[in-house]
């Protein structure tokens, strides 16, 4: 049931594009995406509840294909402060609102 | 004011021992998670608890057992603590449906 990441991870310059996949076999009610900062806690960065949404977060948007039961993290024009592992969280209906994530991406940003 | 606090943030401590953590959260959610990140920072649900009663319940030993005395506390008690046992132990809360917000993280040692 766990949510498959790809890729596992990315290294980019600073201001450099990249995209992080998550999909899962089970049909997904909501995606959410956390990144986390080594030694710190995963910090909320979007929700997706319908199928096709896209939503944006300043440099950074995702998507979420409901019929493919897929999801895209899209971070645009990178900055240093993106570093950290991404995750995201799959909600399966009727899972009493319980998130199951993925192993993470690992994305470094270099100057 | 932190949104949700822990208690310890480290704990070390001999296999063997019982030992608790404890969650407080100050933003009127009323429902709370544990989570366990292991050593490869896979994240994983253990409970939840939503207005005060257990939602979710993953398959974790019985050595672990958390209360909620009320809607703004979860908390952690675990016995017998085993090698296996040493990870980082994450704190949430959400509305129902909402976003999680994560306390720092109690990182346990067990020796």
């Amino acid at each position: 049931q766990q949510p498959v990441q790809s890729p596992q991870a990315v290294i980019l310059r600073e201001g450099e594009d990249a995209v992080i996949n998550c999909s899962s076999s089970k049909a997904l009610y909501s995606v959410h995406w956390y990144r986390q900062k080594h030694g710190e806690a995963p910090v909320f960065l979007m929700i997706l509840l319908k199928g096709g949404e896209q939503k944006g977060h300043e440099k950074i948007s995702a998507s979420f294909n409901e019929k493919k039961q897929q999801s895209s993290l899209y971070l645009t024009a990178s900055q240093l402060s993106y570093s950290g592992t991404y995750f995201c969280g799959t909600e399966i209906k009727g899972s009493n609102y319980k998130l199951t994530f993925g192993k993470g991406t690992l994305l470094t940003v270099n100057p | 004011d932190t949104a949700v606090s822990q208690t310890p943030k480290y704990l070390v401590t001999q296999m063997g021992n019982d030992k608790s953590i404890k969650c407080e959260q100050n933003l009127g959610h009323d429902t709370m998670y544990w989570y366990k990140q292991d050593s490869k920072k896979f994240l994983k649900i253990m409970f939840s608890y939503n207005n005060k009663e257990l939602i979710i319940n993953e398959t974790v030993p019985n050595r672990f057992s958390p209360k909620s005395p009320d809607k703004a506390h979860l908390n952690l008690h675990i016995n017998s603590l085993e090698l296996g046992d040493s990870a980082v132990y994450f704190c949430a809360s959400s509305h129902t449906l909402g976003v999680q917000y994560f306390g720092a993280g109690t990182r346990l040692s067990v020796l």
